[in-house]
C-alpha cells in the first residue's frame, strides 16, 4: 500500500521571497510522483511529474521538485512566488507496474501568497 | 493532454434524492476514475471503470450507493443515490494518459 503526507497544511508566505513545500511517501513499491495544483474553484491541473530520468523536474511556470528516493520525498519549490500562486497544492503517487493505476493523493498544502 | 467535461457544474440536492452525474473525454480511453472532494480535504478515489466490465470499487465505497455506468470508451456516469448531508462533495471524473491523470472541471454537490 501506499501512502502520501505533506506536513504543512497551509503555508503563508510574502510575495517573491522563496517557497518549499514537503511531500514524503510511503511506499513498498516503486512509484510515479506528481503535483496538482487547485486554484480557487476550479478544477484539478498536473503542475509537474516525474516518471523517469532526472530527478530534477520543473514546471512552464518556475516551480521544480526533487525526487530523492532515499527519503522518499518530492518537495516542491519555487525561488520567488507569485500572489497568483496561491492555491491548494496536491502531491500524489501511483504505483508503477501492477494492476491499478490509481492515484494516490496527500491531505495538500494551501499556499497562501501576501503582498 | 485529454479534455474533460462533466455535467452538471453544480448541484443543491435534497436529502433522499439521486444525482447523475455525466463525464464525457475527447478521446478514447480504456480507464476512467472517479474521486470525491469532501470539504477542505483531499481527494478520495470512489472506483475505477473500465468499459465493458463491472466498476472497481475502493474500501467504503459500494455499488448500491455510487453506481457506475461506462457504456462506451469516452463517456461515463457515477449516480450518488439516496443522498444525505455527509455526501456534500466535489466529484471529479479523470483518466489517464501516458501515465498522467488529467480531470474534468468537477460537480459541486449540495445536499440539503
Amino acid at each position: 500500500a501506499q501512502s502520501v503526507t505533506q506536513l504543512d497544511s497551509q503555508v503563508p508566505v510574502f510575495e517573491e521571497a522563496p517557497v518549499e513545500l514537503r511531500c514524503n511517501y510511503s511506499s513498498s513499491v516503486s512509484v510515479y510522483l506528481f503535483w496538482y495544483v487547485q486554484y480557487p474553484n476550479q478544477g484539478l491541473q498536473l503542475l509537474l511529474k516525474y516518471l523517469s530520468g532526472s530527478t530534477l523536474v520543473e514546471s512552464i511556470n518556475g516551480f521544480e521538485a526533487e525526487f530523492n528516493k532515499s527519503q522518499t520525498s518530492f518537495h516542491l519549490r519555487k525561488p520567488s512566488v507569485h500572489i497568483s500562486d496561491t492555491a491548494e497544492y496536491f502531491c500524489a503517487v501511483r504505483p508503477m507496474g501492477g494492476a491499478t493505476n490509481k492515484l494516490i493523493f496527500g491531505t495538500g498544502t494551501l499556499l497562501a501568497v501576501q503582498p | 493532454s485529454a479534455v474533460i467535461s462533466q455535467k452538471p457544474s453544480r448541484d443543491i440536492c435534497q436529502r433522499g434524492t439521486s444525482l447523475t452525474i455525466q463525464c464525457q473525454v475527447d478521446s478514447q480511453v480504456t480507464m476512467m476514475f472517479w474521486y470525491r472532494q469532501q470539504p477542505g480535504q483531499s481527494l478520495t478515489l470512489i472506483a475505477t471503470a473500465n468499459q465493458g466490465s463491472e466498476a472497481t470499487y475502493e474500501s467504503g465505497f459500494v455499488i448500491d450507493k455510487f453506481p457506475i455506468s461506462r457504456p462506451n470508451l469516452t463517456f461515463s456516469t457515477l449516480t450518488v443515490s439516496n443522498m444525505s448531508p455527509e455526501d456534500s462533495s466535489i466529484y471529479l471524473c479523470s483518466v489517464e494518459l501516458s501515465y498522467e491523470q488529467y480531470f474534468g472541471p468537477g460537480t459541486r454537490l449540495t445536499v440539503t
